[in-house]
């Protein structure tokens, strides 16, 4: 099984709400990763998570809150948002480099579509 | 630095055709290269990876691609594409090591009934 789930599938959020998303996976993965993507762009690396701890952060705004739970679960927290932060969030997970022989394949979800009105 | 090129935005080809989709890396040891497909709306869905060994890998749905060190290159081909396979497609390298992978910017796939 190599399923990530997302949550919400859509989500619309005015500039002043706070919503979060959720991201799931049962592999067994240690890194978990926010990719944001815009139409017709490839997916822009946001945060990297490695054995629960945030390991990358590709100068995000702090608008954009990142959570890693436990080895599983993955929150990405949103307030504040601007209209150009509406765009498809993607959740992947891999093996964690750190791991022995690990290799980073990424297993991704199939997005939360986010629109910031 | 790591880059990814897939010099070609869109291709268009007839369905039942071959299909090449080419892809050049610049990274300096030895890359990790992978291959994702994404239908509008949706996620990316691995098609194939290579680490190391055999040049040739054949993924999913019929895919395959081949490592050509000399040339950087790591093109992906289907003997005969259906009109499902219209997707965009995007060509990754990462390392061992390095829990980033780069994207290219991705080929649009188009496909002539």
């Amino acid at each position: 099984d190599t399923e990530v789930t997302q949550t919400p599938k859509h989500l619309v959020m005015g500039m002043t709400n706070k919503k979060s998303l959720k991201c799931e996976q049962h592999m067994g993965h240690r890194a978990m990763y926010w990719y944001k993507q815009k139409a017709k762009k490839p997916p822009e690396l946001m945060f990297v998570y490695s054995y629960e701890k945030l390991s990358i952060n590709e100068s995000v705004p702090s608008r954009f809150s990142p959570e890693c739970p436990n080895s599983s679960l993955l929150n990405l927290h949103l307030h504040a948002l601007q209209p150009e932060d509406s765009a498809l969030y993607l959740c992947a997970s891999s093996q964690s480099s750190r791991g022995h022989g690990a290799k980073n394949i990424q297993y991704f979800g199939a997005g939360t579509r986010l629109s910031v009105l | 630095a790591q880059s990814v090129t897939q010099p070609d935005i869109h291709i268009t080809v007839s369905e039942g055709a071959s299909l090449e989709l080419r892809c050049n890396y610049s990274y300096g040891a030895t890359p990790y290269l992978f291959w994702y497909v994404q239908s509008p709306g949706q996620g990316l869905q691995l098609l194939l990876k290579y680490f190391s060994g055999d040049t040739l890998v054949q993924g999913i749905k019929g895919f395959e691609a081949e490592f050509k060190r000399s040339q950087s290159s790591f093109n992906l081909r289907k003997p005969s594409v259906h009109w499902s396979d219209a997707a965009e497609y995007f060509c990754a390298v990462g390392a061992r090591g390095d829990d980033k992978i780069i994207f290219g910017k991705g080929t649009r796939l188009h496909i002539l009934p």
